[in-house]
């Protein structure tokens, strides 16, 4: 089984700030991993995968993931935020193939100018 | 525009009068999913369908059931909601599951009273 760990429920950070989302997987063969963003009112929309090859992972809005598979995390990034930023994001994980998803609780993510 | 279109968008409802949550999608997926979020517990996996007269549970399948007699349309029909079943409700789609990006629609909130 699978599953995904997403410690921090809220995480508030300042305009320009630097800000990393904590996200742990654990899953028995090898994993897809993926981060989605909610904004409010909103379905969730794709910031990033990593399916395999190079464990740093760019993304749309300026947001990266490093995939490290001996911590099994998949941390997210973005070295300066802006107040768009503001919304919920979660993180998720795939056995691949025909394999169901398996998302976390989800982050909230305060920008405060 | 790629789409996942789901209808109605909010829904209040009483206990045990029959629903339909409708959901289309405009990319010839072959897989569709549906989930619904609640507080703190992000997003749990209702039912799948993999292609055409495929379907099968997810982990919250109770109370709920679907039909996927076209490609394009997979609906969540509640034969007899009850209030614990209100929540907000995604249909996704994707190429293939597992790596490939999910298109979500806009959700639909459900209240039973």
């Amino acid at each position: 089984a699978q599953s995904v760990t997403q410690l921090d429920s809220q995480v508030p950070v300042f305009e320009e700030a630097p800000v990393e989302l904590r996200c742990n997987y654990s899953s028995s063969v090898s994993v897809y991993l993926f981060w989605y963003v909610q904004y409010p009112n909103q379905g969730l929309q794709l910031l990033l995968k990593y399916l395999s090859g190079s464990t740093l992972v760019k993304g749309i809005n300026g947001f990266e993931a490093e995939f490290n598979k001996s911590q099994t995390s998949f941390h997210l990034r973005k070295p300066s935020v802006h107040i768009s930023d503001t919304a919920e994001y979660f993180c998720a994980v795939s056995n691949g193939g025909y394999q169901k998803v398996t998302f976390g609780t989800g982050t909230k993510l305060q920008v405060i100018p | 525009e790629a789409q996942v279109t789901q209808n109605p968008r909010y829904l209040i409802t009483v206990t045990g009068k029959k629903l339909t949550v409708t959901c289309s999608q405009n990319m010839n997926h072959e897989y569709m999913s549906w989930y619904r979020q609640d507080p703190g517990l992000g997003l749990r996996q209702i039912y799948y369908s993999m292609n055409v007269e495929v379907t099968d549970k997810g982990d919250v399948p109770e109370g709920y059931k679907v039909s996927r007699k076209e490609k394009r349309n997979f609906p969540l029909i509640l034969e007899s909601p009850s209030p614990n079943q209100t929540s907000l409700y995604f249909c996704a789609s994707s190429l293939f599951q597992g790596g490939a990006e999910a298109f979500f629609g806009q959700g639909t909130r459900l209240t039973v009273v």
